[in-house]
């Protein structure tokens, strides 16, 4: 059971919008916690997809945009492509456990 | 950019110690705010953060593990490197070393990843 939790898989077809969530709590999103996203491509390692919420690295197109609200933040991905099927895993820290959280993971499946 | 790469033995027999190393390239391990951390996916799972170090030597660990964790740094060598003693088979998983930024508000994330190594726990 992750402290942060995503759901297990969201599927869209090509040119739609789909949203991740990540839901925390009071010790780690809800503390003011920034939140990061994580791309993994199949067999891959992970790579930074949005820091601080909202921030794209250089490279990350602008279909990628991350937001937050209260205890939960969120990935979207606009105008979907067959290339963004992979997981995507959300990153906070939790001052209870004090530790660097991941979210369970989410598979997006491009239809 | 700064390029990573994880290296040790794949298979580790069980109650043994697990021995990484991360050696940098393309910068200083010593240069800049950066810390670097270790983090651990089994197979078909999610991430689990294990800890991170800073050049200077000071260390923070994943409470679950800190009493059989020691991340330690070689700056001369431009390197880090993973000691998990007491290993169980549960543990077999791909591990990655990464570069990790602190943020303001006290978190920090993982801005450049190496390629992981798969590391078997089995006799």
């Amino acid at each position: 059971q992750s402290v942060l939790t995503q759901p297990p898989s969201v599927t869209g077809a090509p040119g739609q919008r789909v949203t991740i969530s990540c839901t925390g709590s009071s010790s780690n999103i809800g503390a003011a916690y920034d939140v990061h996203w994580y791309q993994q491509l199949p067999g891959t390692a992970p790579k930074l997809l949005i820091y601080r919420y909202t921030n794209r690295p250089s490279g990350v197109p602008d279909r990628f945009s991350g937001s937050q609200s209260g205890t939960s933040a969120s990935l979207a991905i606009t105008g979907l492509q067959a290339e963004d099927e992979a997981d995507y895993y959300c990153q906070s820290y939790d001052n209870s456990l004090s530790v660097s959280v991941f979210g369970g993971g989410t598979k997006l499946t491009v239809l | 950019q700064v390029q990573l790469q994880e290296s040790g033995p794949g298979l580790v027999k069980p109650s043994q110690t697990l021995s990484l190393t991360c050696s940098v390239s393309g910068g200083s391990i010593s240069s800049g705010n950066y810390y670097w951390s270790w983090i651990r996916q089994p197979a078909g799972k999610g991430l689990e953060w294990i800890g991170r170090i800073y050049s200077s030597g000071s260390t923070n660990y994943n409470p679950s593990l800190k009493s059989r964790v020691t991340i330690s740094v070689d700056t001369s060598k431009n390197q880090f490197s993973l000691k998990l003693s007491s290993v169980t088979a549960a543990e077999t998983a791909v591990y990655y070393c990464a570069r990790e930024v602190p943020v303001y508000s006290g978190s920090y994330y993982e801005d450049n990843w190496g390629q992981g190594t798969l590391v078997t726990v089995s006799s």
